[in-house]
């Protein structure tokens, strides 16, 4: 069964360090988002992205954040400056064109550690 | 702006017995899907149900079956023969259904433990 991909699993780095999440989408997905779930929180909305621009963004994605889709396979989170509050984990998640059953599928997170 | 509550954090549930878990919800649109997602220790986000708005019969995956309530805008999971595996968070959440890309908004999760 098609699934989505992140790595690294966990990742630990020191504050102020660069930060790159990547995901591997469903193949035939068009739509791609992240997710950020802090320990013992709700699932928060980061970003979404199509067609190879932000479609929709929150107010927790600052400039600190950025998005890309470097080739036809990967779909990358940049986080430039890394703060203690962003220890979290991260979840990319994917959607087909057309609304198929309308859910996202979620890859198995990105465990961000800030020291 | 929609909104998805979850009003129960914790909830428990005896090996074999019933459970239900509360969701409601707030929007002015008439289309849309709602889901429960299932997160156990491991943290990965997995698709228990969904419901479409327009379908009036309420959806069932085997053990879970939801109770949707349109004009309430409430969405409860109801678990049956409750199983140890079955101790997870569970997300309610809430996703428009004319914007193809809509993002997934989330519930505070209610934290189910199931005692044997």
């Amino acid at each position: 069964e098609p699934e989505v991909t992140q790595t690294p699993s966990h990742q630990v780095t020191q504050m102020g360090q660069e930060v790159i999440l990547r995901c591997v989408p469903i193949s035939n997905h068009l739509y791609f988002y992240w997710y950020r779930q802090i320990l013992g929180q709700k699932v928060e909305f980061l970003v979404s992205f199509y067609n190879n621009e932000i479609s929709e963004k929150s107010e927790i994605f600052d400039d600190q954040f950025s998005v890309e889709r470097p080739d036809g396979s990967n779909f990358t989170l940049k986080i430039r400056s890394t703060k203690l509050e962003d220890s979290a984990m991260y979840f990319c998640a994917s959607s087909e064109l057309g609304q198929g059953h309308g859910e996202l599928f979620f890859g198995e997170g990105s465990r961000l550690t800030v020291l | 702006a929609q909104t998805v509550t979850q009003s129960q954090p914790e909830m428990s549930v005896q090996e074999a017995e019933t459970v239900t878990l509360s969701c409601t919800y707030d929007t002015s649109e008439s289309d849309y899907y709602l889901f429960w997602y299932k997160q156990p220790p491991s943290r990965q986000m997995i698709l228990v149900i969904r419901q479409e708005a327009y379908k009036q019969q309420n959806a069932t995956e085997n053990r879970f079956s939801v109770n949707f309530q349109k004009a309430a805008k409430s969405f409860s999971l109801k678990i049956s023969d409750s199983q140890l595996g079955d101790a997870a968070m569970y997300f309610c959440a809430y996703r428009v259904g004319y914007n193809q890309g809509g993002k997934l908004i989330f519930g505070q999760g209610t934290e189910l433990s199931v005692k044997p």
